[in-house]
């Protein structure tokens, strides 16, 4: 079974400049997470989608961040303006179910690094 | 608040030694989950163990043990007879029953250097 797939792996730009980052979770799974990791902390959760609808984005920074995930399938998440302090790991998790509780075990991307110049 | 404290940010450990990863956590609801993930340099997250509040037995991984206090709100991971590949950064994570979408927050990690 094929694992979550990130792309690019790495990105370099310059603060101001607009950058993409696309996600295709593990096939069936109705549960989409992107999760902002700065360098020496644990992963911070940006947004959440269950199928094609966004279930919590409240540490989504909304004036330059938006993800979309349309057809319930891949997602892109966008960063526009890039900001120095974006430099981080942006990792994609999917998980089969979207109901609570439970296992349900998230399963990650290998992630992209980017780092704002 | 911090809802899951990771207090050992580095260690080394022998290679076949076991070594202890301390994980200690903060919620009022009843019902919740922790898990481990190891980190290796490449980036992805790999789960290891899970943990459910009700579970009454400490669960079990092949090497990998976790030693779950209730009282105490700990959930320390064990990893037995440690080898070079397990050199990594550690992720203690917590889901809340309340938290919509089994949202996981993350501890700060550790991370272990096994020595040959």
């Amino acid at each position: 079974e094929a694992g979550v797939a990130q792309s690019p792996r790495y990105k370099i730009i310059e603060k101001r400049q607009s950058v993409a980052f696309w996600c295709n979770p593990i096939s069936g799974h109705a549960t989409l997470y992107w999760y902002q990791q700065i360098l020496g902390q644990g992963p911070k959760l940006l947004i959440q989608f269950q199928n094609n609808g966004v279930v919590d984005d409240s540490q989504l920074p909304k004036d330059r961040f938006s993800a979309e995930r349309l057809k319930g399938v891949d997602s892109t998440l966008k960063i526009q303006p890039a900001k120095l302090e974006d430099s981080a790991v942006y990792l994609c998790a999917s998980r089969f179910g979207s109901g609570r509780g439970g296992q349900e075990t998230q399963y990650f991307g290998p992630g992209t690094r980017l780092l704002v110049l | 608040a911090q809802k899951i404290t990771q207090t050992q940010p580095g260690m080394f450990v022998q290679e076949k030694e076991a070594v202890t990863l301390d994980c200690t956590y903060d919620t009022s609801d009843p019902s919740y989950g922790l898990f481990w993930y190891k980190q290796p340099s490449s980036g992805e997250m790999i789960f290891l163990i899970y943990q459910g509040s009700y579970d009454q037995q400490n669960a079990t991984e092949g090497r990998y043990s976790l030693n779950f206090q209730k009282a105490r709100k700990s959930a320390n991971l064990v990893i037995s007879a440690s080898q070079l590949g397990d050199s990594a950064m550690y992720f203690c994570a917590m889901r809340e029953g309340r938290a919509a979408g089994n949202k996981l927050t993350f501890g700060g990690g550790t991370r272990v250097l096994v020595k040959p």
